[in-house]
């Protein structure tokens, strides 16, 4: 149990376009997924923290505008990264907390962004 | 300073070997600790949580020290499949589900 998919796993795109990952849970109901970013040889870094049917809410220094995260349902969010630039080439990851469950926290397998 | 600290590594050791890896974390008021493991471009997974008592799990072993805000990590005879990186991870105080990653410390386990 408590598998967290993320789809694309991997994904090129050129300069300026969007790119939209997804984060599901499949075997649990995920009140809380989050979001986290992994540049080469540094650790994972949170983006932000997704409340279903709520707005995220995004650590200092993360841009809300830019990073598009809905979390519609209870087993998926996603993550949106507008207008894409080369530094935003990295690995996203996700994570998801079961519901009423606080020191559970389920990572999906990854998304490498190349942005070209 | 960093809110995670751990040395970087590489640790490269026979199989077999006993290592330990130590870990800082600047807040006094973090109440979750873990040790996760990453493979190279694999996403994080949980080896095990930290307890105040210490605990063990197999070969792993786990202390914390809250005075001195310090965890300790111990891996007892090394196998070639322990090589990874080894993530201490703290909840950030005031949000009981927040984790704050440290960067990891590298492992090579070699024949």
């Amino acid at each position: 149990g408590a598998v967290v998919s993320q789809h694309p796993s991997r994904v090129i795109c050129k300069s300026g376009t969007s790119v939209k990952i997804e984060c599901r849970s499949l075997d649990f109901q995920a009140t809380t997924m989050f979001w986290y970013r992994q540049f080469p040889k540094q650790s994972l870094m949170l983006m932000a923290t997704s409340n279903e049917g709520s707005k995220a809410t995004y650590e200092q220094g993360v841009e809300k505008d830019k990073f598009l995260i809905n979390h519609a349902s209870l087993t998926l969010s996603t993550l949106t990264v507008t207008s894409a630039h080369p530094e935003d080439s990295s690995f996203y990851i996700c994570s998801a907390r079961p519901g009423g469950r606080v020191n559970e926290q389920y990572f999906g397998p990854g998304t490498r962004l190349t942005v070209t | 300073r960093k809110e995670v600290e751990q040395d970087p590594g590489p640790f490269n050791v026979p199989e077999g070997a006993t290592v330990a890896f130590n870990c800082t974390y600047s807040n006094s008021a973090s109440q979750s600790f873990f040790w996760y493991r990453q493979d190279c471009r694999k996403e994080p997974k949980l080896l095990m949580s930290v307890y105040s008592s210490g605990n063990e799990d197999g070969r792993f072993t786990a202390q914390l020290n809250r005075a001195s805000q310090y965890i300790s990590l111990l891996i007892r005879d090394s196998k070639l499949s322990d090589s990874a990186t080894y993530l201490c991870v703290v909840n950030r105080p005031g949000s009981s589900y927040k984790l704050i990653f440290g960067s990891g410390t590298r492992l090579l386990v070699r024949p």
